[in-house]
């Protein structure tokens, strides 16, 4: 399947700082991208999908000004978290997908967040 | 509406015994269903998907899953379990009305296998 890389693994920092987290996909072009959050024993929760060159669609309840994010090639997405505060602290995930509807997607290792 | 049902948080299972994790799915038009598996702070890796012909699809790591239309289950299944298949299951669903249509998830099935 395809890889897909996310920087940083770990993540520590203070409130009120902003944090950037980069998915590259290193064998594919993916069309679109998705972006996950996880929190501890439960499901993934889609924040927001992405199609290169074009603006995210953002899930209902997910602040577009506090998540921003950019997917400005077909290989590179990336997601800032601003003005992180505690309750921002989560496992984030990127995955991706070509285009058709029985495409599986592939996911990033993941990055834990911490918002001290 | 579409959803995905993983009706059991928990399954054990001891090591050599067959193993099921159950999913039932709704959606509106065809089905597409796949199942993940994440292991402890890692991403997701896909482990098999079903998009049309034989209801018995196989994967990767020796796992398998029948599509079933009638009872609208796709049930992950493996023959005989290894401690190291512990991990955490999510069966999901996306229906084939678009292209991009984002991926309907079950809350996961944590899989323990005993010694």
């Amino acid at each position: 399947g395809a890889v897909v890389s996310q920087h940083p693994s770990r993540v520590i920092c203070k409130s009120g700082t902003s944090v950037k987290i980069e998915c590259r996909s290193l064998d594919f072009q993916a069309t679109t991208m998705f972006w996950y959050r996880q929190f501890p024993k439960q499901s993934l929760m889609l924040m927001a999908t992405s199609n290169e060159g074009s603006k995210a669609t953002y899930e209902q309840g997910v602040e577009k000004d506090k998540f921003l994010i950019n997917h400005a090639s077909l290989t590179l997405s990336t997601l800032t978290v601003t003005s992180a505060h505690p309750e921002d602290s989560s496992f984030y995930i990127c995955s991706e997908k070509a285009t058709g509807a029985y495409n599986e997607q592939f996911f990033g290792p993941g990055t834990r967040l911490t918002v001290l | 509406a579409q959803s995905v049902a993983q009706p059991e948080d928990q399954v054990n299972v001891a090591e050599g015994n067959p193993l099921t994790v159950k999913c039932t799915y709704s959606v509106s038009g065809n089905p597409y269903l796949f199942w993940y598996v994440q292991y402890p702070n890692r991403g997701l890796q896909f482990l098999l998907k079903y998009i049309t012909g034989d209801n018995l699809v196989k994967g990767s790591y020796g796992f398998e899953a029948e599509f079933n239309k009638s009872q609208t289950s796709f049930h992950l299944k493996k023959p005989s379990a290894l401690v190291s298949d512990s991990a955490l299951y999510f069966c999901a669903v996306r229906d084939d009305a678009g292209n991009n249509r984002k991926l309907i998830w079950g809350l996961g099935t944590s899989l323990a296998v005993n010694p």
